[in-house]
């Protein structure tokens, strides 16, 4: 009964470094979401895929890049990390856009 | 732009209470409507899902409503226990994506 699984919990880089972070969901869902938490912001689209093969931007795409490896795995890479992207990102996913959503147990980054 | 807001941002009341949190958002037009829990450094749990077509859905002690026409949604909680306790946030599809647009929350607090 996984549901949506997130690695790492925690991740600790300094500025410039890069990092992916994996999320894979094994309820058969089309889409798959990157969402990131901060305080005073709210929940933000980061990317989005809204079926296998296809990937879009969210509001905030600048510094990320996503890959839809199939339809279980969706993952989100920061090539050159920075401050501004401390947070916590959840990845999610639904049957379709219009469709519940199901949100994994997040990654907390620190970037120094 | 889809705007979701709830208010309040905080509420605490004892143990047993019945409550409301409501939210408010600016486009009518809109597929469905998510009730969302957060726990402390956790992700999210769906906890119910209203479309557009309903005024109401239930799920053991809560209700959701959904009234389009003024942009309004409300969670009521009965007989409210202490592990009630958590941030609820409201969402719902929008844009040409229909990715989900969120509230900044309302963190309640159950008294024992």
């Amino acid at each position: 009964n996984a549901g949506v699984t997130q690695t790492p919990k925690f991740q600790v880089l300094k500025t410039g470094q890069s990092m992916t972070l994996q999320c894979a969901q094994d309820m058969n869902h089309n889409s798959m979401y990157w969402y990131r938490q901060d305080p005073g912001m709210g929940l933000r689209l980061i990317y989005y895929s809204a079926s296998e093969g296809t990937t879009d931007k969210g509001e905030v795409p600048n510094g990320y890049n996503v890959s839809r490896l199939n339809k279980r795995e969706f993952s989100l890479r920061l090539e050159s990390a920075a401050p501004s992207q401390t947070s916590v990102y959840f990845c999610a996913s639904s049957v379709d856009t219009v469709s519940q959503a199901f949100f994994g147990q997040g990654t907390r980054l620190t970037v120094v | 732009k889809q705007e979701v807001t709830q208010i309040p941002a905080a509420l605490s009341v004892p143990e047993g209470e019945n409550l409301v949190l409501n939210c408010s958002f600016t486009d009518s037009a809109i597929y469905n409507l998510q009730w969302f829990r957060q726990d402390p450094g956790k992700g999210l749990t769906s906890l119910l899902l209203i479309q557009s077509s309903q005024r109401e859905q239930t799920s053991g002690r809560l209700n959701a409503s959904l009234d389009k026409s003024s942009g309004r949604s409300t969670l009521y909680i009965a007989a409210s226990q202490p592990g009630d306790s958590a941030t609820y946030l409201c969402a719902v599809p929008s844009g040409s994506a229909r990715q989900l647009t969120f509230g900044s929350g309302t963190q309640l607090t159950v008294l024992p």
